[in-house]
C-alpha cells in the first residue's frame, strides 16, 4: 500500500483560499468515506482538521473544508491567514483495518 | 478529554530494541470506543503510522514494519506500548501515540517523542 500522494507545497496570499489535494486509487481514498486531514505544526501534536471526508470538529474554523471525488480528496483553506501556516496530512482507510497516510504538504502564507 | 503522554528512552543504540510506552488519562484502555497507535516522524519526513491496538488486544501494524513490532496493552496502568526490534539509524523519529476512532480518525495525540538510534 502506497502512501497517498499530495502536492509537496502550496502557497497563497493573505485572504486567499488554497487547496490540497490527496490522491490514491479505488482501495483506500475512493472505496470509504473515511478520508481525515491534520495540521502538523513544528514541535506540536498533529491536529484533526476533518474527518468522514467532509466533516469538521467543532473547534476547527470553518475556513477549512473537506471535499471528494473519486480517488482525490481536497482540503481547501479559504481566508488564507498567516496562522495556517503548518504542515498537512491525509489520512485514509484502506480496508481490512489498514490504514495509510498522505506524503503531506507545507503550506505557506506569503 | 483523554490525554496522551509518551516514555521512554531518547537514546538507543543500533540493533537493540526500542521500547515506548503511552499512559492514558481521562479515559480507559479498556474502552471499546477507541484503537491505541502508535505513529512516526522521521527528522524531515512525513508522518508514517505503525500500528494500533484493540481494546481486547488485536493488533494492527504497517506492513513495512510488522516482523520488528510489538503494540500492547496493560490494563493494569492504563497504558499501551511499543516495541519496535532490530533499529537502525532510519528509525530515528519523533514517536507519537493517538486514539483512533472506529471511523478512522485519530481524535487525541501525545507530544511526541524523540528517539535517536546512535551508539
Amino acid at each position: 500500500q502506497s502512501a497517498l500522494t499530495q502536492p509537496a507545497s502550496v502557497s497563497g496570499s493573505p485572504g486567499q483560499s488554497i487547496t490540497i489535494s490527496c490522491t490514491g486509487s479505488n482501495s483506500d481514498v475512493g472505496s470509504y468515506n473515511l478520508v481525515s486531514w491534520y495540521q502538523h505544526l513544528p514541535g506540536k501534536a498533529p491536529k484533526l482538521m476533518i474527518y468522514q471526508d467532509n466533516k469538521r470538529p467543532s473547534a476547527v474554523s470553518d475556513r477549512f473544508s473537506g471535499s471528494k471525488s473519486g480517488n482525490t480528496a481536497s482540503l481547501t483553506i479559504s481566508g488564507l491567514q498567516a496562522e495556517d501556516e503548518a504542515d498537512y496530512y491525509c489520512w485514509s482507510y484502506a480496508g481490512s483495518n489498514y490504514y495509510v497516510f498522505g506524503t503531506g504538504t507545507k503550506v505557506t502564507v506569503l | 478529554q483523554l490525554q496522551l503522554q509518551e516514555s521512554g528512552p531518547g537514546l538507543v543504540k543500533p540493533s537493540e530494541t526500542l521500547s515506548l510506552t503511552c499512559t492514558v488519562s481521562g479515559g480507559s484502555v479498556s474502552s471499546g470506543y477507541y484503537y491505541w497507535a502508535w505513529i512516526r516522524q522521521p527528522p524531515g519526513k512525513g508522518l508514517e503510522w505503525i500500528g494500533f491496538i484493540s481494546y481486547s488486544g488485536n493488533t494492527f501494524y504497517n506492513r513495512s514494519l510488522k516482523s520488528r513490532v510489538t503494540v500492547s496493552l496493560d490494563t493494569s496502568k492504563n497504558q499501551f506500548s511499543l516495541k519496535l526490534s532490530s533499529v537502525t539509524a532510519a528509525d530515528t523519529a519523533v514517536y507519537y501515540c493517538a486514539s483512533l476512532l472506529h471511523s478512522g480518525h485519530f481524535d487525541y495525540w501525545g507530544h511526541g517523542t524523540l528517539v535517536t538510534v546512535s551508539s
